[in-house]
């Protein structure tokens, strides 16, 4: 299992962008990227996947290099409410079999 | 559409009870997962069950903890004789895996199980 390392925490402000990157140097040749939100009080949401380049939807970028050891979640533009738990999360989830959380990133976004 | 449902929301019980938790997947969905979250941390794995097969229940802390999936849907997690150390958040998750894409979970709200 590709266990995941993130930093605890980050603190940006309104407007700016902000980059947090996740390393898995044990990522498997299926293991997909996986990027989750969580807010107080709330499971967490699934924002992007990638399994390698750059992957782009309306809330974030995911880049992942050519090694594929660590993935880069972007975000353009934070606000006030993208104040949330963040977990990148690696896994082969075609296959099954259990999924195994880091800790995640604590962003706080002030204004 | 809808989506996971855990009831309930919220339990309060005494050391020693026993508690079951409920989980309503997404209709469809071949796999379902069951997390815990203490205060403040991340989420540990507990047991997964994915379609007919054997679930893998080697995330649960102890043998107090058993869950059951009936029919490939709802699903049951049950802790006997509950400790203070119980307490948490207890999240559900379901996805298509094994149906040919990497499909992400989805999780539900939660169980925020306070044992007194």
């Amino acid at each position: 299992l590709a266990k995941t390392t993130q930093p605890i925490s980050m603190d940006s402000y309104e407007g700016q962008e902000v980059n947090i990157t996740c390393s898995h140097n044990n990522i498997a040749t299926n293991d997909y990227i996986t990027w989750y939100q969580q807010f107080p009080s709330q499971g967490p949401r699934f924002i992007i996947q990638g399994y390698k380049t750059k992957v782009t939807n309306e809330v974030a970028s995911l880049f992942i290099p050519a090694d594929r050891k660590s993935s880069t979640l972007s975000l353009p533009r934070v606000s006030l409410s993208d104040t949330a738990v963040y977990y990148c999360l690696v896994g082969d989830n075609n296959q099954g079999g259990k999924l195994i959380f880091g800790q995640g990133t604590e962003l706080s976004v002030k204004p | 559409g809808a989506g996971v449902s855990q009831s309930p929301s919220n339990k309060v019980t005494e050391k020693g009870k026993d508690v079951e938790l409920r989980c309503d997947p997404i209709s469809g969905h071949t796999a379902l997962y069951w997390y815990r979250q203490s205060l403040g941390q991340g989420l540990e794995f507990l047991i997964y069950f994915q379609g007919n097969s054997a679930p893998d229940k080697s995330g649960l802390p102890s043998d107090r903890f058993s869950a059951e999936r009936t029919g490939g849907s709802v699903s049951t997690l049950t802790i006997q004789r509950t400790q203070q150390e119980d307490s948490a958040v207890y999240l559900c998750a379901s996805s298509l895996a094994g149906a040919g894409s990497n499909s992400p979970l989805h999780f539900g709200n939660g169980t925020r199980l306070t044992v007194t």
